[in-house]
């Protein structure tokens, strides 16, 4: 099976702007969930989506936003853009099962200047 | 205060050396402890998982010990390579739920 992907892979933006980064899951998978992650702070859990629902929300400003489609893809928006904002946003599938496990896509890195 | 806590926040060991990394947790109901690999500029990628009931689990080089009592885990990595050079983090997830919780990582390096 294909693994978890992620696009792009890196993004440069500048303050104010917004920007729309995709994923897509493990064929099969139903939850498709975000993490930001900064140097020293570890993996902040963003929000997870199952069957185009959003079914777990981290604690984030309502700047950060997401959806799931009926193929499972899901895209994360950021609006509003903050020198704050730049990290490594992971994406992370799984059959959406308690306790099954995630897999990971290799992230997108975004920089705000 | 974090729920999971790791130590040591970073660790540089010789090429061919053993070292151990440490997670404590506090989360509660427990249902498995995940550890995981993370490469520089790349996604995570499970190394072990353990639930209630196990002690132990090895993948490799790696092994990681469990005790449920104390709430505490090992990740204990046998004669290092250079491409272990990595995050380790630890991941405990809350029973019942797809609730986890993230250590913030142990940085481990490497060198020849």
């Amino acid at each position: 099976k294909a693994g978890v992907t992620q696009t792009p892979r890196y993004l440069i933006k500048t303050r104010g702007q917004q920007v729309t980064l995709s994923c897509s899951p493990i064929s099969g998978h139903r939850s498709v969930s975000w993490y930001q992650q900064t140097p020293g702070q570890g993996l902040q859990f963003l929000f997870e989506y199952f069957s185009e629902t959003q079914r777990n929300k981290g604690n984030f400003p309502g700047r950060f936003s997401g959806r799931q489609f009926s193929n499972s893809r899901s895209e994360m928006n950021v609006s509003t853009l903050e020198l704050g904002d730049s990290a490594l946003y992971l994406c992370a599938s799984s059959s959406g099962l308690a306790g099954n496990e995630q897999f990971f896509g290799p992230g997108t890195r975004l920089t705000v200047l | 205060k974090n729920q999971v806590e790791q130590s040591p926040q970073s660790l540089i060991i010789l090429e061919g050396k053993n070292c151990t990394l440490q997670c404590n947790y506090t989360v509660s109901p427990f249902s498995n402890l995940r550890w995981y690999k993370q490469d520089t500029g790349r996604g995570p990628v499970s190394l072990t998982i353990m639930t209630f009931s196990e002690n132990t689990k090895s993948n490799g080089r790696y092994t990681a010990t469990l005790d449920a009592d104390t709430k505490q885990s090992s990740l204990h990595i046998t004669a290092s390579q250079l491409s272990d050079s990595a995050s380790y983090i630890c991941v405990v997830t809350v029973y019942n739920n797809n609730d986890m919780r993230f250590g913030a990582g142990t940085r481990l390096t490497v060198k020849p």
